[in-house]
């Protein structure tokens, strides 16, 4: 079976330094991995995925994330926060021998100080 | 851009009343869902569908909860009658290649829904 953990339920970082919200996955196959943001009272929007392709992986609004498999990893990093980048975050895995069914981890709030 | 049009975005009912949602999905995605968040968690799939067709309820409660797309496009959740505990969002989502290896989903804005 599948799992997400999300190591932090809040992260708080003053604007302008970096960003780290961490994520251990367990999956039988090779999965392919997401994270997504979502802004109060919005819907999810994708910020990036990896399927098997390159392992650092860039997304929107200059997030990346790399995959490591040795580690069971797929933690999402910025340089720089912006005070916009104030949501939450969740990592998700998708396995293909769980039908590609989304598995969603807690969620991590990440607060922006100015 | 493309989206997925969920109403009504805030509903306030009673317990023991029922409620219905409705989702459109982006034009010419044949695989939808509904997920429900409670405040603080991630998003749980309730009901999974393919065309007009249920993939996937193995976690609607099905006594109380209803899920219909009756011509593969738009869907209805319905709850009755609704409890307390079904305070929560509910987040319809579409896809475009359910088999692909990456099942990239495109979420609406979601319904909150609040029980008194």
């Amino acid at each position: 079976a599948q799992s997400v953990t999300q190591l932090d339920s809040h992260v708080s970082v003053s604007e302008g330094t970096p960003v780290l919200l961490r994520c251990n996955y367990s999956s039988s196959y090779s999965p392919s991995l997401f994270w997504y943001v979502q802004h109060p009272n919005k819907g999810l929007q994708l910020l990036l995925k990896y399927t098997s392709a390159a392992t650092l992986v860039k997304g929107i609004n200059g997030f990346e994330a790399e995959f490591k498999k040795s580690e069971t990893s797929f933690h999402l990093t910025k340089p720089s926060a912006h005070m916009s980048d104030a949501a939450e975050y969740f990592c998700v895995v998708s396995d293909y021998n769980a039908g590609n069914m989304l598995t969603f981890g807690g969620g991590t709030r990440l607060m922006v100080k100015p | 851009e493309a989206e997925v049009a969920q109403s009504p975005r805030y509903k306030i009912t009673e317990k023991s009343q029922a409620v219905a949602f409705w989702c459109d999905p982006i034009s010419g995605h044949a695989t939808l869902y509904w997920y429900r968040q409670i405040l603080g968690q991630g998003p749980e799939l309730l009901v999974q569908f393919q065309d007009e067709s249920v993939v996937d309820d193995s976690q609607l409660p099905k006594d109380r909860f209803s899920a219909e797309r009756l011509k593969g496009v738009d869907s209805t959740l319905k709850i009755q009658p609704a409890e307390l505990g079904d305070s929560a969002m509910y987040l319809c989502a579409s896809s475009f290649q359910p088999g692909s290896g990456a099942n990239v989903l495109t979420f609406g804005a979601g319904s909150r829904l609040t029980v008194l």
